[in-house]
């Protein structure tokens, strides 16, 4: 009974694409992260969602715009796909914020 | 600034040996700080957090503010310890977002 889930775990696409990861977690959870993961393994934290309003943007290029329709998804949709954006994306929740995070198996994309 | 180091990227030990990853941070506040596993193709998963103070798999780890580290132990290291270690600050009152390091993986050889 998977807590958070990703699709699709891997997705290739070609630059100036524009495409969509979704993600859900049925923890009953308040706050949804996205983290980037690159090729170095280095995580860092792109989106926070608390209860469906945006409360971390980290510098993050205007062409990834994150969606919310409800508190257990928060989907992240990406514009105009540049060779850079290759990476694990991972999505997480927690109960709330600064609570423990749970994290999705990651989507891995990679831009050609 | 808020920084989390590790400063060894890959750590190799043999099965049975004591394994110590580093972590250190920086961050004026009180600090909230984690130690999260990835295994092999599996996902992220928490392994500690400081407040607990539990010891789970074998591995514990103090908080030493004075030295601003958060070291990971193990007094005997088994092959199934093998994975990608990260610690994680979580500033306090900044939406829950957690402060990764660079990440060590730790190789335990039979």
């Amino acid at each position: 009974d998977t807590a958070v889930s990703q699709t699709p775990k891997y997705l290739v696409t070609q630059m100036g694409n524009d495409k969509s990861i979704k993600c859900e977690q049925n923890l009953g959870h308040d706050t949804m992260y996205w983290y980037k993961q690159d090729s170095k393994k280095f995580l860092k934290i792109m989106f926070s969602y608390n209860n469906k309003e945006l409360i971390i943007n980290e510098t993050v290029p205007n062409r990834f715009s994150p969606k919310s329709p409800d508190k257990a998804h928060l989907n992240l949709h990406i514009n105009s796909l540049e060779l850079g954006d290759s990476a694990v994306y991972f999505c997480a929740s927690s109960r709330r914020t600064g609570s423990e995070a749970f994290f999705g198996q990651g989507t891995r994309l990679t831009v050609v | 600034a808020q920084r989390v180091t590790q400063p060894e990227k890959l750590l190799s030990v043999f099965k049975g040996a004591p394994v110590e990853l580093k972590c250190n941070y920086s961050y004026s506040g009180s600090p909230e700080l984690f130690w999260y596993v990835q295994y092999s193709r599996q996902r992220l998963q928490l392994l500690l957090r400081h407040i607990s103070r539990e010891s789970i798999k074998g591995f514990t780890a103090d908080l030493n503010k004075g030295e601003t580290s958060f070291h990971l132990k193990k007094p005997f290291a088994q092959e199934e310890d093998s994975a990608m270690y990260y610690c994680a600050l979580g500033p306090y009152n900044q939406g829950g977002k957690l402060i990764f390091g660079q990440g060590t993986e730790l190789s335990v050889k039979p």
